[in-house]
Formats: structure tokens, sequence, C-alpha cells
């Protein structure tokens, strides 16, 4: 149990669907991400957030649209995804924004997203 | 660009040791993390290091040598639990995490 929770933890969709992940943390942070994670790839910072402002998107496309309605809660509103959107996507929370000291990051476990 | 590298995938046996290498070429160091992630579950924070020298934590250890741009996460009586993939990522000089592709580790009975 690592204190953020995501779900659903598997989805298949259609390139026309339109889903959204959640991810809640319990850990009283201010600062939750999303990654990509592919197969044998880095993780991918796509967003980052701060005290529910958004402080960072790196080129992602538009197909992905990020929400945080308050701190504790992070959206990824997903539409018209292509087959290579395919991945694990991660959540994660740290206490302040990343690396600024020696915070870990706390990552939920994962939406398995299979694009048809 | 930046860069951060490891091991695709190694093998080891059970109760032996074994070391995970991670060589990195950032801009700017403000401290390293290996974090571990079994299978299908979330990566969970290991280690952090920021100044050269081992941390030891139980049977993981974790070593970092500035100079070198290098570190290694040292496992020692490995477990079959321990099979999992091991993630090294390094704080630039902007707090962003530069992340390593991982390594995944084979324990052998």
């Amino acid at each position: 149990e690592t204190g953020v929770t995501q779900t659903p933890r598997h989805l298949v969709m259609g390139m026309t669907n339109k889903k959204s992940l959640k991810c809640e943390q319990h850990l009283g942070h201010n600062a939750m991400y999303w990654y990509k994670q592919s197969a044998k790839k880095p993780l991918e910072l796509m967003f980052v957030y701060s005290l529910e402002e958004r402080v960072e998107n790196n080129s992602v496309p538009s197909r992905f649209s990020p929400e945080c309605p308050n701190s504790s809660h992070l959206f990824l509103h997903l539409h018209t995804l292509q087959p290579e959107d395919s991945a694990l996507y991660l959540c994660a929370s740290s206490q302040d924004l990343e690396g600024g000291s020696n915070q870990p990051q706390h990552f939920g476990d994962g939406t398995r997203l299979s694009i048809l | 660009g930046q860069n951060i590298d490891q091991p695709t995938e190694m093998t080891a046996t059970e109760g032996a040791i074994v070391q995970i290498n991670c060589t990195y070429q950032t801009s700017g160091f403000n401290g390293l993390f290996w974090y571990q992630q079994h299978a299908g579950e979330a990566p969970t924070f290991l280690s952090y290091n920021v100044l050269d020298g081992l941390e030891e934590k139980g049977r993981f250890s974790s070593f970092l040598s500035r100079s070198k741009g290098y570190s290694y996460l040292l496992l020692k009586e490995l477990q079959m639990k321990d099979s999992a993939s091991y993630l090294c990522a390094v704080v630039d000089s902007n707090y962003q995490l530069i992340w390593g592709a991982g390594t995944k580790l084979i324990i052998k009975p």
C-alpha cells in the first residue's frame, strides 16, 4: 500500500472512445505527476501539478488532457488515442515539487492501457 | 542530452550478492534515487544518495561517486522476492528527475 490509488487497473479502448484515468493520494502531498511507462524505456514524465496548478506539460499530445480538481485527486482524460499510446500510466505524488530535496515520489500501481 | 545507463537484465542466484550499476550524464546533479518495481506494481522507493559513499539499509546498499557519474545498488542474501526491475533516477540542476530504463533482475533458485 503506497498511499496512491489508481483506477482502473486495466483499460481497453478503441481509438474513438473517451475514457478517464483516476488517481487519488492519501498522503497529504502537494505535488502530483502523470508518467507513461513503456516496455524497456525510461519513465516519461507527462504532466506535473503543484498545489492544483499545472506546472509542466512535456510536449504531450492534446489527446491527453489532465485535470487536478484538488490536491488529492488527479485525472487523465483520454480521447482519440493511437495504438502507440498503449502503455502503463503511472500516477505519483510527492510532498512538494519533484526533486526539490530528497523527497521520493510515491507511485500508484498504474493503469495498463491497451488501444485497439 | 541527458542520459542514464543501466543494464537491461541481470540474473543471480538465491542467497548470492548482485550489483546493479547506473551511470549518468546530466546537466547538474542534485541526488540519485533507486526504486524497485515488481511486475504489475508501483515503483517503490529504495534509497537516495547525494553525497559520495555507501549508504547501507539492511540487505540493500547504494553507492555514489559524483566525480565518475556512477552509482550502484548492492543486494545481499538474495531472495526470490527480490526479482523485480530496479530503476535509477537522477535529479538534475533544474530539479527534474531523469530516469533510466530500469534493470530487470531475475533470481534463480
